[in-house]
Parts: C-alpha cells; structure tokens; sequence
C-alpha cells in the first residue's frame, strides 16, 4: 500500500517567519501535487511536479521533488495569514492512471 | 467558485433515511471522483467515474451507491448510513490523460445521527 506521511502535522508560525513542509514515501510516484485547502471549503492544486528534482516556484511558495521522486517538500517563505490552512501532498497511484492517494496533511496556522 | 458544484452544503441525516448528494461540473471534464474525508485520516478515495462509466470501488461499502448518468453530474446514494459514515464527502473531476490534478468541489459535511 503507498502512502505518504507529511511532516510536520500542526505549525503555528508568526507573520513573517519561514517554514518548511515534509512529504515522504518509500514508494515511487511518477508526479505529485501540492494542495490546500481552507476550512470549509476543498481542496485547492497548487502545483504539479513530475521530473525527479524539479523545484517550482508560485511566488513566495517553493516546491521540490525529490531525485528519487518519492519526497518532496514546500517552503513559504515570509508567511502570511493568508497562507493558513491544510496543505495536502497527493501521488499519482500508477503511472498513467490520473488517480491520486493522498497525504496525512499539515495544517500551518499563520499569527498576524 | 471552483467549478465543481455540490450540493447540500451540510446534511444530517438519521440511520434509517435515504438521501443523496448531488456533483455538478461544466468545466468539460472527463473524470470525475467521490472522495471521503474524515478527522485524523487521509482523503479516502471512494469512486472514480471516467466517460460515465466507473472504472474503481476502492471497496466502499454497499450502503453508498454512485450514480453518473453523464460526464457532468454524479450523485453519491445514501441509505441505512452508521455514525463512523460522518464525514466531509468531496467531488472532484479532472481531464483524464493529463496532470492538471483535480478541481474539488467545496463539498458535504455529513452528519449521521
């Protein structure tokens, strides 16, 4: 069975700060996506990553895969209040099949 | 808006009733999912719908029943549902043979009491 564990679980940061998020399997997905998700609402993609090694930039938010493609982690940095939420890391079950499993989540809470 | 439409927003419902819950995109999407997701676990996929036809259970239980009677819309049936059943239940949809991802509804907190 994959899975993917994300590390860590809860961050509560202040305004401003840096922080880092964890996406970790033993096994090998052939793309992966980063999303979040406010409270009440789904899930938001903001990024697909395909090609082992791959870093993608959307603004202030970095994304890695990793060379073995089966980590890959999201930076912010200088937080805002606006980034509170659920980041989730989902990775394609079988190449080609389009059908994601996904992460154990983050949940960042940004203080003003 | 996102694109994906699901209605009600929020449904308590009791062990014994029947109720549905509606997924609506026109954003010219081929697939279209049910996902599950509850406190403290990952979103579960349940179903997964491809040109109406339904090419995955991920071994849900029979008291849910999808329907997709086109690309557009897909229904989740519900009947005789346990308390443990109380989740947020998501549609998504997405254009099968590419990496956009998905496009998720807002969803339905189920409440079963």
């Amino acid at each position: 069975t994959q899975l993917l564990e994300q590390s860590p679980q809860f961050l509560s940061i202040q305004e401003g700060e840096n922080l880092t998020v964890y996406c970790n399997s033993s096994s090998v997905f052939s793309s992966l996506q980063w999303y979040r998700q406010e409270p009440g609402e789904g899930p938001v993609l903001l990024v697909t990553v395909v090609t082992g090694g791959e870093v993608k930039k959307l603004k202030r938010l970095t994304f890695q895969f990793g060379d073995a493609r089966k980590d890959s982690s999201l930076h912010i940095t200088a937080a805002q209040p606006g980034d509170t939420g659920l980041y989730l890391c989902a990775g394609e079950a079988r190449s080609g099949t389009y059908k994601y499993i996904f992460g154990t989540g983050t949940r960042l809470k940004v203080l003003a | 808006e996102t694109g994906v439409t699901q209605t009600p927003r929020h449904l308590v419902m009791g062990m014994t009733n029947k109720k549905s819950l509606k997924c609506e995109q026109h954003l010219g999407h081929n697939a279209m999912y049910w996902y599950k997701q509850s406190a403290k676990k990952p979103l579960e996929l349940m179903f997964v719908y491809n040109f109406k036809e339904q090419t995955e259970n991920n071994s849900v239980p029979s008291r849910f029943s999808p329907e997709c009677p086109n690309s557009s819309h897909l229904f989740l049936h519900l009947h005789t549902l346990q308390p443990e059943d109380s989740a947020l239940y998501l549609c998504a949809s997405s254009p099968r043979g590419t990496n956009y991802g998905y496009t998720f509804g807002s969803g339905t907190r189920l409440t079963v009491v």
